[in-house]
């Protein structure tokens, strides 16, 4: 069975740090790895994905992830945070015939001013 | 293009009363998905159809329920109304089914049991 950890419910950081976001992962075939975006009042948005294709993967809003395998990670950065960033994050598992994402359980992110 | 739609917004219904949920997918989408975020639950699989079939079903009681209709559109069903069935549920459509194929979500709707 697959499975999502995201570690912190509440991430707060200040206007034009780091953002880190964990996410880990356990699943008996490689994995294809998602990190989604959710504004209050909204739906979800994709902001990355990652197909095996490359390890570091780029994806909207200055977001970046990196799938290390040995460590079974999958956590998200973004080098400066804009106060626009605030919202919650969800990182999601699925593989191959079975695809149906499988969610942790959200990150909520603050950006202080 | 638009995207998913979903119907209604919100939804305020009783213990016992049944639910009706509506979804229209992005078009070209064959594959609809439905979840339900529940407070301090996070975001759970509940049903995903493709071509008019169901092709995969979350771990919820038979209660819960739904079809796919022949433009695609999805309706999700939920007899029998408990307090807990209160939460958030997104429709998510994507092209034909593959794990690296992006769901596309929905707004979803709110649904209320009192």
């Amino acid at each position: 069975a697959q499975s999502v950890t995201q570690l912190g419910s509440h991430v707060s950081v200040s206007e034009g740090a780091l953002v880190l976001l964990r996410c880990n992962y356990s699943s008996s075939v490689p994995p294809y790895l998602f990190w989604y975006v959710q504004y209050p009042n909204q739906g979800l948005q994709l902001l990355l994905k990652y197909t095996s294709a490359a390890t570091l993967v780029k994806g909207i809003n200055g977001f970046e992830a990196e799938f290390k395998k040995s460590e079974t990670s999958f956590h998200l950065t973004k080098p400066s945070a804009h106060m626009s960033d605030a919202a919650e994050y969800f990182c999601a598992v699925s593989r191959a015939g079975n695809t149906p994402l499988v969610f942790g359980k959200g990150t909520r992110l603050s950006v202080i001013a | 293009e638009a995207g998913v739609t979903q119907s209604p917004t919100h939804l305020i219904k009783t213990r016992g009363q049944q639910a009706t949920l509506r979804c229209s997918p992005i078009s070209g989408h064959t594959s609809v998905y439905w979840y339900q975020q529940a407070l301090g639950l996070g975001l759970q699989f509940l049903l995903w159809y493709d071509e008019g079939e169901e092709r995969n079903r979350g771990n919820f009681p038979p209660r819960f329920s739904g079809r796919q209709f022949p433009n695609y559109s999805s309706e999700l069903n939920v007899n029998a109304l408990e307090l807990e069935d209160s939460a958030l549920y997104l429709c998510a459509s994507s092209l034909a089914p593959s794990a690296y194929n992006e769901q596309f979500f929905g707004p979803g709707t709110r649904l209320t049991v009192l």
